[in-house]
């Protein structure tokens, strides 16, 4: 089945700058790669999600990027706010969603004012 | 639109113990999912439905945890008996089927907070 990896457990940035979280997977037929943002004790939301006909998608201040080739994805957050910190889950899909999600382990996100 | 609604928030119940959550999705969504998460991962597909068949249950652990969606809306899912290793939020989601011509999201419930000691 499907695994993804997740990096890094735990990130802290300054506000104003950028962060990065990484994911591979190891399905070549995975073709649906959705972001989740969870804040503490609340519900799962999707904040970006990319399909495998493109390799990158904006939406403000996140972007998606993702190499089918290498299998990776990376979601990349500019100009960070105090608002950001909460932990963000990558997932992976076939079928352009229409089958399960397989979750990565999550990335802390803390952002020092 | 409401959101996906599940009951009961929290629940602490002794091992070898039963107990049942339930789940009413997004009005008009087809699809609807069982996740388990464990403190400090991600969730985790437990059982996934279209309309009121079991399209994956293949993570569900079938001696003790089971799941119904009867009439093709609601959903209960039911431990019995519980064990230690049970602790976790159940999160139940619910998606419009769409064609392969487009993604989808998943609309993820509150969750259910569930303690076994």
């Amino acid at each position: 089945g499907e695994n993804v990896e997740q990096h890094p457990s735990t990130l802290s940035v300054q506000e104003g700058d950028s962060a990065v979280i990484k994911c591979t997977y190891s399905d070549s037929a995975s073709n649906y790669f959705p972001w989740y943002k969870q804040e503490l004790g609340k519900r799962p939301q999707l904040i970006i999600d990319i399909r495998s006909n493109v390799g990158e998608k904006k939406d403000q201040r996140i972007a998606v990027t993702l190499n089918k080739t290498a299998k990776h994805f990376s979601l990349h957050i500019t100009e960070t706010q105090p608002e950001d910190s909460a932990v963000y889950f990558c997932a992976a899909s076939r079928n352009f969603g229409n089958e399960k999600l397989t979750f990565g382990t999550g990335t802390r996100l803390t952002i020092i004012p | 639109e409401a959101g996906v609604a599940q009951s009961p928030r929290y629940k602490i119940i002794e091992k070898r113990q039963s107990v049942a959550f339930w789940c009413n999705p997004i009005s008009g969504h087809a699809t609807l999912y069982w996740y388990q998460q464990i403190l400090g991962q991600g969730p985790k597909l437990l059982i996934q439905f279209q309309n009121n068949g079991v399209v994956d249950d293949s993570q569900l652990p079938k001696d003790r945890f089971s799941a119904e969606r009867l009439k093709g809306v609601d959903s209960t899912l039911k431990i019995q008996p519980a064990k230690l290793e049970d602790s976790a939020v159940y999160l139940c989601a619910s998606s419009l089927v769409r064609g392969t011509s487009g993604g989808y999201e998943q609309y993820f419930g509150p969750g259910t907070r569930l303690t076994v000691t």
